[in-house]
Formats: C-alpha cells, sequence, structure tokens
C-alpha cells in the first residue's frame, strides 16, 4: 500500500474563512510534507515534518498553518488566503525523514484550492 | 537557478515507438534522481529512481540511464503506450537532504 490520502478534493472559499486541508498516511513514513502546485510548474516545497515535528519551513506565509497531530495525519490550516493562494496543495510522505536518497517520495491525489 | 533542467516542454510520440524523455541537472551533490509521472488534476505518481552509484534501472517498459559525468539522465519508455500520456517530472536529491529539486516537466502525447 502506497496510499496517501487527502481531503477533500476540492475546496472553495473566501478570503476571510478559516477552513483545513488533510492528509493521512498508513505506510509508518515518518516524514510528511506539504507541496503547492500551480498549473504549468513543478510542485514547490512548503513544509517538511520530521518525526512529527517541522522540521522546514520553506518562508510560507503565516495564513498557512501546518500541524502534525501523529504519525500517519498532516494538516494544513488555511487562513485569509489571497486569491494567488489558489492552486492544487499536494500531501507527500517518505520513509525516513533527513534523507531522500534511497527511498520514494509518494504523493497524494492533492487538494484543489480556489480562493475567491 | 535551476538545478533541475527538462529542456523539453513537450515531446510527440507514436504508439509502439521509444520515448525518450531528457533531464539535466547542474549540483553536483545529488546522488539520487527520481521519474514521477502526473495528470491534470492528480498528484505525482512515482516510476522510478536510481542512484548515483549506477547507470540504469529497470522496471517493466521504464529504464533510467544516467551520465553522471554529464550529468544527465534519461527516462525511456517502451514501447510507448497512450495511458502514458502525461507530463512527466524529473527529480533529484541530495545525501542528507529531505527535499526534492524538481524539473519543470515535460508533456508526453502518445498517438494511437
Amino acid at each position: 500500500d502506497t496510499e496517501v490520502t487527502q481531503t477533500p478534493k476540492h475546496l472553495v472559499m473566501g478570503m476571510t474563512n478559516k477552513k483545513s486541508l488533510k492528509c493521512e498516511q498508513h505506510m509508518g513514513h515518518r516524514a510528511m510534507y506539504w507541496y503547492k502546485q500551480k498549473a504549468k510548474k513543478p510542485p514547490e516545497l512548503m513544509f517538511v515534518y520530521s518525526y512529527e515535528k517541522l522540521s522546514i519551513n520553506e518562508s510560507v506565509p503565516s495564513r498557512f498553518s501546518p500541524e502534525c497531530p501523529n504519525s500517519s495525519l498532516l494538516n494544513l490550516h488555511l487562513h485569509a488566503l489571497q486569491p494567488e493562494d489558489s492552486a492544487l496543495y499536494l500531501c507527500a510522505s517518505s520513509p525516513t525523514p533527513g534523507t531522500i536518497s534511497g527511498n520514494t517520495i509518494y504523493f497524494g491525489e492533492g487538494s484543489w484550492l480556489t480562493v475567491v | 537557478d535551476q538545478q533541475v533542467k527538462q529542456n523539453s516542454p513537450s515531446l510527440s510520440v507514436q504508439e509502439g515507438r521509444i520515448s525518450i524523455l531528457n533531464c539535466d541537472y547542474t549540483n553536483s551533490m545529488f546522488d539520487y534522481f527520481l521519474w514521477y509521472k502526473k495528470y491534470p488534476a492528480e498528484g505525482p505518481t512515482f516510476l522510478i529512481s536510481i542512484s548515483s552509484i549506477k547507470d540504469k534501472n529497470e522496471d517493466g517498459r521504464f529504464t533510467v540511464f544516467l551520465n553522471k559525468s554529464a550529468k544527465h539522465l534519461s527516462l525511456h519508455i517502451v514501447p510507448s503506450q497512450p495511458g502514458d500520456s502525461a507530463v512527466y517530472f524529473c527529480a533529484a536529491s541530495a545525501q542528507g537532504y529531505s527535499t526534492l529539486t524538481f524539473g519543470k516537466g515535460t508533456m508526453l502525447l502518445v498517438s494511437p
């Protein structure tokens, strides 16, 4: 099973709303990631969690707030977003924090976010 | 500065023929390379990877070749099928780093 499950698949939110994206994996992976992808662009790293602790924040605005409640779950809390934040948000996981070499990062199907 | 480059935005191939997707990198610290396939409105799907200690890795119809001296890798798909039509991303990682650096992708179109 190499499944990373993301919900919701589609989300439309206003600029004053608070919403959350959820991600779940049951592969026993201890590294989890949030990526953002715009049309015709490669995925851009936002956050990395290693052993449930935030290890990398790629200078993401504070209107995006990640949370890792346990080793299987990863959330991305959204508040006061802008229309330019509309994108596909991808969750991913890999077995071993600290290095990808020799491992694989598995991606979920993504959550399409539209900010109106 | 783009450390992983996929210089062909698109590639068209006939069904049954070979598809060759190319990727160049500039960072000599990269030691692990992955190829992902992405359909519209879906997340990237892992295809195949290769470590810098190898020069070839094969999995079914997919073979990845690595030329370290040229800092070049390629993905061969043989035979190509219409279902292979997707965007293919090359990604690279360095030992001790938990991040991937992606290329911009190549859109492959396999026509019947």
